[in-house]
């Protein structure tokens, strides 16, 4: 399984972008990367993934680099609700398990 | 999305006894289902894939005997903790994956165990 880095904390201001790194470097080429947020004492929400192309959805942007290795979830206007740990998973192929890393713990300062 | 349900919410149990928790997809069928646990301050684990018709498949370290998955239906799979003890005690959650090749998994709310 390709294994995930995040840094363990990042604070963001209210309103601005919050952009959440993530090194997949192990990655395969037909590997998807997710994003999944969890806030405090409730199941993981889905937010966005990808496999090569940058996507965007109504709650976030997801940029992956070219060579795959490493991607950034952006949260375009930051807002207090959006205060949780954010989750990079690299999807396995076959089986569809995730396989959790240990996220980053977004603050959303006021 | 998909919206995937847990019963209960919460339990609380004695040491000793079993405890059997459910995870619905409300709107959607999956043959797969996952279970996790999630211990305070630390990641989600993957405990097991839940098949529906098939046994389930357990993650290393995971006691097959201790952790029963019966996958009843496609919109049901429940999770059953045999003489649960304190060590037990965690938050456990369900996901379905949905979506043309399955490509997106939605979880459920969870469910704490508290085992005195």
């Amino acid at each position: 399984d390709a294994k995930t880095t995040q840094p363990p904390s990042m604070d963001c201001a209210e309103g601005r972008a919050a952009n959440l790194p993530c090194n997949h470097s192990t990655i395969s080429g037909n590997e998807y990367v997710y994003w999944y947020r969890q806030i405090h004492s409730q199941g993981p929400q889905y937010i966005i993934h990808g496999l090569k192309n940058n996507e965007t959805n109504e709650m976030a942007s997801l940029i992956i680099t070219e060579d795959r290795k490493s991607s950034t979830l952006i949260l375009p206007h930051a807002t207090l609700r959006d205060t949780a740990v954010y989750y990079c998973i690299v999807r396995r192929t076959s089986g569809n398990q995730f396989y959790f890393g240990t996220g980053t713990s977004l603050t959303v300062i006021p | 999305g998909a919206v995937v349900s847990q019963h209960p919410s919460w339990v609380i149990c004695k040491s000793g006894t079993s405890v059997k928790i459910e995870c619905r997809s409300l709107d959607f069928q999956a043959t797969t289902m996952f279970w996790y646990r999630q211990f305070p301050k630390q990641s989600l684990m993957l405990m097991a894939t839940s098949n529906e018709g098939s046994k389930a498949t357990y993650e290393q370290g995971v006691e097959k005997d201790k952790f029963l998955i019966n996958h009843a239906s496609l919109t049901l799979s429940t999770l059953t903790v045999t003489s649960a003890h304190p060590e037990d005690s965690s938050f456990y959650i369900c996901s379905a994956p949905t979506g043309a090749s399955h490509e997106t998994q939605y979880f459920g709310p969870g469910t704490r165990l508290l085992v005195l």
